[in-house]
C-alpha cells in the first residue's frame, strides 16, 4: 500500500539556520499539507498546497515558513530561520481531498 | 475559532472492558468528524469517519449534533487496541482541526 514518506526522521539545527524539511506525497494525490506537533500539545494544521499554490494557511505560518513542490514527487517545507520554539514534530499528509494520509513526522529540535 | 476538545488525556481500561473515549466539538457548520489514532512508533493512520458510518476494528462512532459529541467506542477492549487516539475535525475545504489526543491503555 503506498504511504508518505518523509526525511529526514530527526533534524537538530542551530537556532537562526534554515532548515528544509521533505516530504513524498502518495503518488496519484493532489492535496499536501504541513502539521505540526510541539510536545505535549495538539497536531496543528499549518499550510495546505493545490494545484501549485497554497489553499489555505494558519497564523503559525509566517514568513519565516515557506511550502515548495519543485518537481513530480517531493512537496518541501522551509524553515528560513529557525527559532527555539519551532522545536516539535512536523507531518506532512497528502490526500485526493477525502481522507488524509499522514506521514512519519520529522523531528525538529532547534538549540 | 471551531475547537474540538477531548477531555481525557489518559484513559485506562481492562482487557475485555468497554471502552469510551469522548469527543465534544464546536463548530458553526455541519461538521465533518474524524478519529485517527497512533499505534506505538506508528504514523497518524485514520480510524474512521462519520459520514461513513462503519465500524473499524469494532470501534463506532455516533455524531450527535444535539451535544456535540463524537464519541468512540469499543464494547470490549484488546489489548492491541492501546494507542494515542485523536479526534479531528474538518474545518473548510481541507484544514484539520484535532483535539489534544487521549492515550488509551489496556490492561492485560
Amino acid at each position: 500500500e503506498p504511504e508518505v514518506t518523509q526525511t529526514p526522521s530527526h533534524q537538530v539545527t542551530q537556532m537562526g539556520q534554515e532548515v528544509i524539511l521533505r516530504c513524498v506525497p502518495i503518488s496519484n494525490h493532489l492535496y499536501f499539507y504541513w502539521y505540526r506537533q510541539i510536545l505535549g500539545q495538539k497536531v496543528e494544521f499549518l499550510v495546505s498546497f493545490y494545484n501549485n499554490e497554497i489553499s489555505e494557511k494558519s497564523e503559525i505560518f509566517d514568513d519565516q515558513f515557506s511550502v515548495e513542490r519543485p518537481d513530480g514527487s517531493n512537496f518541501t517545507l522551509k524553515i528560513r530561520s529557525t527559532k527555539l520554539e519551532d522545536s516539535a514534530m512536523y507531518f506532512c499528509a497528502s490526500s485526493t481531498g477525502e481522507t488524509q494520509y499522514f506521514g512519519p513526522g520529522t523531528r525538529l529540535l532547534v538549540l | 475559532a471551531q475547537r474540538v476538545t477531548q477531555p481525557e488525556k489518559l484513559l485506562s481500561v481492562f482487557k475485555g472492558a468497554p471502552v469510551e473515549l469522548k469527543c465534544n466539538y464546536s463548530y458553526s457548520g455541519s461538521p465533518e468528524l474524524f478519529w485517527y489514532v497512533q499505534y506505538s512508533r506508528q504514523r497518524l493512520q485514520l480510524l474512521l469517519r462519520h459520514i461513513s458510518r462503519e465500524s473499524i476494528k469494532g470501534f463506532t462512532a455516533d455524531l450527535n449534533k444535539g451535544e456535540t459529541s463524537f464519541h468512540l467506542k469499543k464494547p470490549f477492549a484488546q489489548e492491541e487496541d492501546s494507542a494515542m487516539y485523536y479526534c479531528a475535525l474538518r474545518e473548510g475545504a481541507q484544514k484539520l482541526v484535532f483535539g489534544q489526543g487521549t492515550r488509551l491503555t489496556i490492561n492485560p
